[in-house]
């Protein structure tokens, strides 16, 4: 089955400066790589996510490349600020509805104003 | 559209006893997954019922169960708890690719 790998698992940085984390994925048939944003004690949230057809897409500070001969996806947050410290999961999933996204184990953003 | 709800939001049991957990998923979704999520374990996917049936089955013992209504909504089911079991449970309706995760029962195993 599929297996995505998460990194970093904890990501400190100083308000302003940009964040990235990074995702590889196991199953070159995955074609769907969603983004959740998780914050203390509340539900996770999608956040962005791109399809295997699009090399990039953008989010106002935030934006999701993927290499797809590589199988790897990341996500950039620019100009961070305290209200992006939370956790952030990537998935992977296959198309078709019959497929659950596999997760990534999750990266704990914080960002030190 | 209303989001996905859970209930209810938080539960103390202890070892032994069964729980009930319900999802009800944002209208016209008819997929509805269930994942445990615990400190550092990430989200683990318990099991997703589609139409009733169980559609994904996530590595879980049999103490674990689930089962889908006619409208869509779903319980799950934990019997003989340990302490172990004490968790975030999540529910995630989906459309398409995407799913939509409620706010969580919280349970808590003494």
């Amino acid at each position: 089955g599929e297996n995505v790998e998460q990194h970093p698992s904890t990501l400190s940085v100083q308000e302003g400066d940009s964040a990235v984390i990074k995702c590889t994925y196991s199953d070159s048939a995955s074609n769907y790589f969603p983004w959740y944003k998780q914050e203390l004690g509340k539900r996770p949230q999608l956040i962005i996510d791109i399809r295997s057809n699009v090399g990039e897409k953008k989010d106002q500070r935030i934006a999701v490349t993927l290499n797809k001969t590589a199988k790897h996806f990341s996500l950039h947050i620019t100009e961070t600020q305290p209200e992006d410290s939370a956790v952030y999961f990537c998935a992977a999933s296959k198309p078709g509805g019959s497929y659950i996204p596999t997760f990534g184990r999750g990266t704990s953003l914080i960002v030190h104003p | 559209k209303a989001g996905v709800t859970q209930t209810p939001r938080y539960l103390i049991k202890t070892r032994g006893q069964q729980v009930t957990l319900s999802c009800s998923p944002i209208s016209g979704h008819r997929s509805v997954s269930w994942y445990q999520q615990t400190p550092g374990q990430g989200l683990q996917f318990l099991f997703e019922y589609f139409s009733e049936t169980q559609r994904n089955k996530g590595n879980f013992p049999g103490r674990f169960s689930g089962r889908q209504f006619s409208n869509s909504r779903s319980e799950m089911n934990v019997s003989t708890l340990e302490l172990g079991d004490s968790a975030l449970y999540l529910c995630a309706s989906k459309t398409g690719d995407t799913q939509y995760f409620g706010p969580g029962t919280r349970l808590t195993v003494l």
